[in-house]
């Protein structure tokens, strides 16, 4: 089956950086794109970024566009998400999820637990 | 960028109700729109992608519709499960938005 294993998060003040991962497991994680999404506090689901399944291309949400960078190590099975530049603003759970590829749009059909990143001095 | 708006932010309805979520976008994306859902404590489930198919394993009480800019995630007799916040998702061009949610309770 599917799983998809976030860690990294935690603590961190403002102006810092945090690496997070996910590792994959239960498909051909070299075939997938793959996602992270962020959900503040009681808040709803914001797509931060997106890294084609090769690696080729990445997207990101204007939030986090030139201080997040989103990379894969498909000999790894494993996603990464470098964060720096860090403000109260991105506190948030953190998801990572798999992309599904249908009649050329994209989803997001299985998510990790999430990893919590909190930004605070 | 498109802007999903969802409606209501929240609702209330009885056991078996039919119950009507909408989701508008603020220009038109093709049929690249899905539904989550997400019971509180867990993480998000995919209900529905490109607007109308069923994922698998999901009731069929659950189905999807629209076109162009207006959505619909209809659940034809609401369940005690299905208490949850529900989220649509357009994808154009190397960017995804997702709604704000909406928040479906039991009376």
């Amino acid at each position: 089956q599917v799983q998809l294993v976030e860690s990294g998060g935690g603590v961190v003040q403002p102006g810092g950086s945090l690496r997070l991962s996910c590792t994959a497991s239960g498909f051909a994680f070299m075939s997938y794109g793959m996602y992270w999404v962020r959900q503040a506090p009681g808040k709803g689901l914001e797509w931060v970024a997106f890294i084609r399944f090769d690696g080729s291309y990445e997207y990101y949400a204007d939030s986090v566009k030139g201080r997040f960078t989103i990379s894969r190590d498909n000999s790894k099975n494993t996603v990464y998400l470098q964060m720096s530049s860090l403000t109260t603003e991105d506190t948030a759970v953190y998801y990572c999820a798999k992309d599904w590829f249908y009649e050329s749009g994209h989803y997001l059909d299985y998510w990790g637990q999430g990893t919590l990143v909190t930004v605070s001095s | 960028d498109i802007q999903m708006t969802q409606s209501p932010s929240s609702l209330s309805a009885s056991v078996g109700d039919r119950v009507t979520i909408t989701c508008r976008a603020s220009q038109g994306i093709t049929n690249y729109l899905a539904w989550y859902q997400q019971i509180p404590g867990n993480v998000p489930k995919l209900l529905i992608f490109d607007t109308s198919t069923l994922q698998s394993g999901v009731p069929s009480r659950f189905s999807g519709s629209g076109s162009g800019t207006d959505f619909t995630l209809t659940i034809s007799s609401l369940q005690p499960e299905d208490v949850a916040t529900y989220y649509c998702q357009s994808y154009n061009s190397g960017t995804w938005t997702f709604g704000q949610g909406t928040k479906v309770e039991i009376k």
